[in-house]
């Protein structure tokens, strides 16, 4: 069955240091993975998708992702935090048939910005 | 207006009410989706519409009853909830048997159950 794993509940970095949140997916085939950031009271907004060619993954708001097959991973990276980045994230890999895209969370990893 | 747009925003009702969440999207998808989302737990995908038709159902209790009139409309009819039915309830669309899978998610409806 698929299933995500986000290790770290809660993470704090401090403002303008390097952030990393680690994903790890279990899924038989070849994956579609996805980072997802939710603002307090707000809903998911797509960050960056992995679907094949280069695993190295650019997203919005400077985020990047590395899909790493041998260790079944898809950690999100970012090297400068700001403040407005404190929010909730989460991972997900994609289920899809020819009629629908379901995804499978992970519990989230809660970023905290320190100034 | 875009996206996907849930309303209410936030809905209070005791136990023995009736009440009913609505979603709408304007991307012209043709897949629609309801997301639980409680404290501390991952997202629990409770039912998928494609093309109007339910295509999954996640053992979901029959005291949360969906409906999707057409491709842009879902709802989520609730009566005789309970306390831990308390959440945040997320809809989603997406373009069935696309090639992206991405879900666009609403903003959510926070749901109080007293």
């Amino acid at each position: 069955a698929q299933s995500v794993t986000q290790p770290d509940i809660h993470i704090t970095v401090s403002e303008g240091a390097s952030l990393e949140l680690r994903c790890n997916y279990s899924y038989g085939a070849t994956p579609y993975l996805f980072w997802y950031v939710q603002s307090p009271g707000q809903g998911l907004q797509l960050l960056l998708k992995y679907f094949s060619g280069d695993t190295l993954v650019q997203g919005i708001k400077g985020f990047e992702a590395e899909f790493k097959r041998s260790q079944s991973s898809f950690n999100l990276r970012k090297p400068s935090v700001h403040w407005s980045d404190a929010a909730e994230y989460f991972c997900a890999v994609g289920a899809f048939s020819s009629n629908t895209g379901k995804l499978i969370f992970g519990q989230g990893t809660t970023l905290q910005v320190k100034p | 207006e875009t996206g996907v747009t849930q309303t209410p925003r936030h809905l209070v009702m005791g136990m023995t009410n009736k009440k009913s969440l609505k979603c709408e999207q304007h991307l012209g998808h043709n897949a629609m989706y309801w997301y639980k989302q409680s404290a501390k737990k991952p997202l629990e995908l409770m039912f998928v519409y494609s093309l109007e038709e339910r295509v999954e159902n996640n053992s979901v209790p029959s005291r949360f009853s969906p409906e999707c009139p057409n491709s842009s409309h879902l709802f989520l009819h609730l009566h005789t909830l309970q306390p831990e039915d308390s959440a945040l309830y997320l809809c989603a669309s997406s373009q069935a048997g696309g090639t992206t899978g991405e879900l666009f998610f609403g903003e959510g409806s926070r749901l109080t159950v007293l």
